[in-house]
């Protein structure tokens, strides 16, 4: 079965500061699909990156950028120049990349920024 | 803004009871998949629904079901409740049949049994 871990319960980062959230995961599969999700206050889920393994290419999108080590199976979120707004619970999670759309997802790290 | 809707937004019951949470989301959206969040923990999922039909299950009991409508609704039900069953239930919205497509997520139901 895959599971999804995330190691770091929660990560503090001076704002402006860079900050590293790991992520491992156990899978057999070789086409999966990796994703880092925010979850602020309000609760609602917002997708903040998503890898395809089949890609080798890190994915970014703005100041997210992943590190996808897929023979380590890692796959850890960089925040660069972290904002307040930044502040909230991040989750790691896996799609096994066909038609069962279910994500398996690790127990979360809570980001604090400060200012 | 996601597009995607839930509600109600809290709802309080007693075991044994049974609840119906709602989701909406907007037109094109035919899959919605349901999750179970625990204080603390990552979601767990529930099942899934594609074009009205249930089309993936997680390790949850014949007590939790659910319904998708034609118009895009979806409903899940929970009989019995337990007072483990108290939790944040997440509702996830996506178009079908091209896997690459985002799920969105609604703002989610919080639900405590006592």
């Amino acid at each position: 079965a895959q599971t999804v871990t995330q190691s770091q319960p929660e990560m503090s980062v001076q704002e402006a500061e860079t900050v590293t959230l790991s992520c491992t995961y156990d899978t057999s599969e070789s086409d999966y699909y990796l994703f880092w999700y925010k979850q602020p206050p309000s609760r609602q889920m917002i997708l903040v990156i998503r890898q395809e393994a089949y890609k080798q290419q890190n994915a970014t999108e703005n100041r997210f950028s992943v590190n996808f080590q897929k023979a380590a199976k890692s796959f850890s979120l960089k925040i660069s120049d972290s904002q307040l707004g930044d502040a909230a619970m991040y989750f790691c999670a896996y799609n096994r990349g066909d038609s069962n759309y279910q994500l398996i997802w690790g127990a979360g790290t809570k980001l604090i920024i400060k200012p | 803004e996601t597009g995607v809707t839930q509600s109600p937004t809290h709802l309080i019951k007693t075991r044994g009871q049974q609840v119906t949470l709602r989701c909406s989301s907007q037109s094109g959206h035919n899959t919605v998949s349901w999750y179970q969040q625990a204080l603390g923990q990552g979601p767990q999922f529930i099942f899934q629904y594609y074009r009205e039909e249930e089309n993936g299950r997680g390790n949850f009991p014949p007590r939790f079901s659910g319904l998708q409508f034609p118009n895009y609704s979806s409903e899940l039900n929970v009989n019995a409740l337990e007072l483990d069953d108290s939790a944040l239930y997440l509702c996830a919205a996506k178009r079908g049949g091209a896997y690459q497509e985002t799920q969105y997520f609604g703002p989610g139901t919080r639900l405590l049994v006592l």
